[in-house]
């Protein structure tokens, strides 16, 4: 069954600084995997996905991510990090057969400091 | 770029009552989904909709809810007696690929 972890509930960075985002997966193949950002009150925006191929993934913002089959992480990463990133960052696998559904992790929330 | 769209952004309703959620998935797309979150807490998954009929369904998912597409543009998630716990923002989600979601900016459901 799929299942997605994020270890870090709540992390703190001053604006500038870097960040990373932890994510761990569970599934029986290589996945589709996703990392998605919300803004208090909004929607899911997609930030970046990987699918096949190269294991480091742009995405949108400044974020990259990095697929490591050995240790089935995908972990986000941003070197500086803006104030405007506050907010809450999900981690996602997504199935790569039957209804392609997501499992999403239970989150990361993300306080910037001046 | 297309979007799902859904409506109402916000329902207050009273607790028993019956609600209709609205999405309108992008146009050529086949897969459709709802998910829940309660707040505060992960986006968890309710069901996908494929060719008129359920492909998969969570245990959430229990016989109070429903969904539907009426028509060819419009897919609806029915709660048919609202309990306090169903309060939770909903999104829809639709695909066209098998691998990439494309999510509505939710509906807000609180149950008084």
């Amino acid at each position: 069954a799929q299942s997605v972890t994020q270890p870090d509930i709540h992390i703190t960075v001053s604006e500038g600084a870097s960040l990373e985002l932890r994510c761990n997966y569970s599934y029986g193949a290589t996945p589709y995997l996703f990392w998605y950002v919300q803004s208090p009150g909004q929607g899911l925006q997609l930030l970046l996905k990987y699918f096949s191929g190269d294991t480091l993934v742009q995405g949108i913002k400044g974020f990259e991510a990095e697929f490591k089959r050995s240790q089935s992480s995908f972990n986000l990463r941003k070197p500086s990090v803006h104030w405007s990133d506050a907010a809450e960052y999900f981690c996602a696998v997504g199935a790569t057969s039957g209804t392609y559904k997501y499992i999403f992790g239970t989150g990361t929330r993300l306080k910037v400091l001046a | 770029e297309p979007e799902v769209t859904q409506t109402p952004s916000h329902q207050v309703t009273q607790m028993g009552q019956e609600v209709i959620l609205r999405c309108v998935p992008i146009s050529n797309h086949l897969y459709f989904y709802w998910y829940r979150q309660i707040l505060g807490q992960k986006v968890e998954f309710l069901v996908s909709f494929y060719n008129n009929e359920i492909s998969e369904k969570s245990e959430i998912f229990d016989d109070q809810f429903s969904v539907e597409r009426p028509d060819g543009s419009n897919f609806t998630l029915k709660i048919r007696s609202t309990k306090l716990e169903d309060s939770a923002m909903y999104f829809c989600a639709s695909r066209e690929s098998p691998n990439v979601l494309t999510f509505g900016a939710g509906s807000r459901l609180t149950v008084l």
